[in-house]
C-alpha cells in the first residue's frame, strides 16, 4: 500500500526568508511525487512533480522540490517567501507499480502561513 | 485555459435527500475522480472512472454512487444524505498516462442539515 506523511500541520515563516514543507512516502515500487496548492475556498492547483531524472525539480510560482530516494522524501521548498504563498499544500504520490488503476494518495495538506 | 467545473460552490440539503453533484471537463480527459476533502483527513477518493460507464470504487464508497454516461461528465450521487456527508467534495480529471498531474474543480462545499 502507498502512502505519504505530511509532517507538519502548520508551518510559519516570514515574508522574504525560505520556506520549506516537508512531505515522505511510502511505495512498493517507484513513486510519481506531486504537489498540489489550495487557496481558500478553491480547489487543488497543480504546482510540480516528480517522475523520472533530475532530483531538484521546479514548478510554478518560482516553487521547487528535491527528490531524494534514500530518505523517501519530497519536499517542497521556496527561496523567499511571499505573503500571497500562503495557503495549503498537499503532498501526492502515485505508485509506478500499481497496475491500471490510477490510484493517488494525498497527504493531509500543510497549512503555510507566511507572516508580513 | 483548461477547465473543470462542478455544478455548485455551496449546497444545503436536508437529511435522507437524494443529492446529486455535477462535474464537467473541456479536456477530453480519460480519467475523472471524486474525493471527499475533510480537515485533517486531506483527500480521500470516493469513486474514480477511467471511460464512459465505467466506474471503480475508492477509499470511501459507501453511502455514494456515480454515473459518466458521456466522457465529459461525472455524476457523484448521495442516495440518501447524511450529516456525516457534510464535507467539501472535489472533482477532479487526468489523461490517462499516469505521470500526469490532475486538474480539479473548485469544489462543493456540502452541508447535510
Amino acid at each position: 500500500a502507498q502512502s505519504v506523511a505530511q509532517p507538519e500541520d502548520q508551518v510559519n515563516v516570514a515574508e522574504g526568508n525560505p520556506l520549506t514543507v516537508k512531505c515522505t512516502y511510502s511505495v512498493s515500487g517507484n513513486p510519481y511525487l506531486f504537489w498540489y496548492v489550495q487557496y481558500p475556498n478553491r480547489g487543488l492547483q497543480f504546482l510540480l512533480k516528480y517522475i523520472t531524472g533530475d532530483n531538484l525539480v521546479k514548478g510554478s510560482y518560482g516553487f521547487e522540490a528535491e527528490f531524494n530516494k534514500s530518505q523517501t522524501s519530497f519536499h517542497l521548498k521556496k527561496p523567499s517567501a511571499l505573503v500571497s504563498d500562503s495557503a495549503l499544500y498537499f503532498c501526492a504520490v502515485r505508485d509506478l507499480n500499481s497496475g491500471g488503476y490510477q490510484k493517488v494518495t494525498f497527504g493531509t495538506g500543510t497549512k503555510l502561513q507566511v507572516i508580513p | 485555459d483548461v477547465k473543470v467545473t462542478q455544478s455548485s460552490r455551496y449546497l444545503v440539503k436536508r437529511t435522507g435527500e437524494k443529492v446529486f453533484l455535477e462535474c464537467v471537463q473541456d479536456m477530453d480527459h480519460e480519467n475523472m475522480f471524486w474525493y471527499r476533502q475533510d480537515p485533517g483527513l486531506g483527500l480521500r477518493l470516493i469513486y474514480f472512472s477511467y471511460d464512459v460507464k465505467m466506474k471503480e470504487k475508492g477509499d470511501i464508497p459507501e453511502g455514494y454512487s456515480v454515473s459518466r454516461e458521456k466522457k465529459e461528465r461525472f455524476s457523484l450521487i448521495l442516495e440518501s444524505a447524511s450529516t456525516n456527508q457534510t464535507s467539501m467534495y472535489l472533482c477532479a480529471s487526468s489523461l490517462w498516462d499516469r505521470n500526469t498531474e490532475a486538474f480539479f474543480g473548485q469544489g462543493t462545499r456540502l452541508t447535510v442539515v
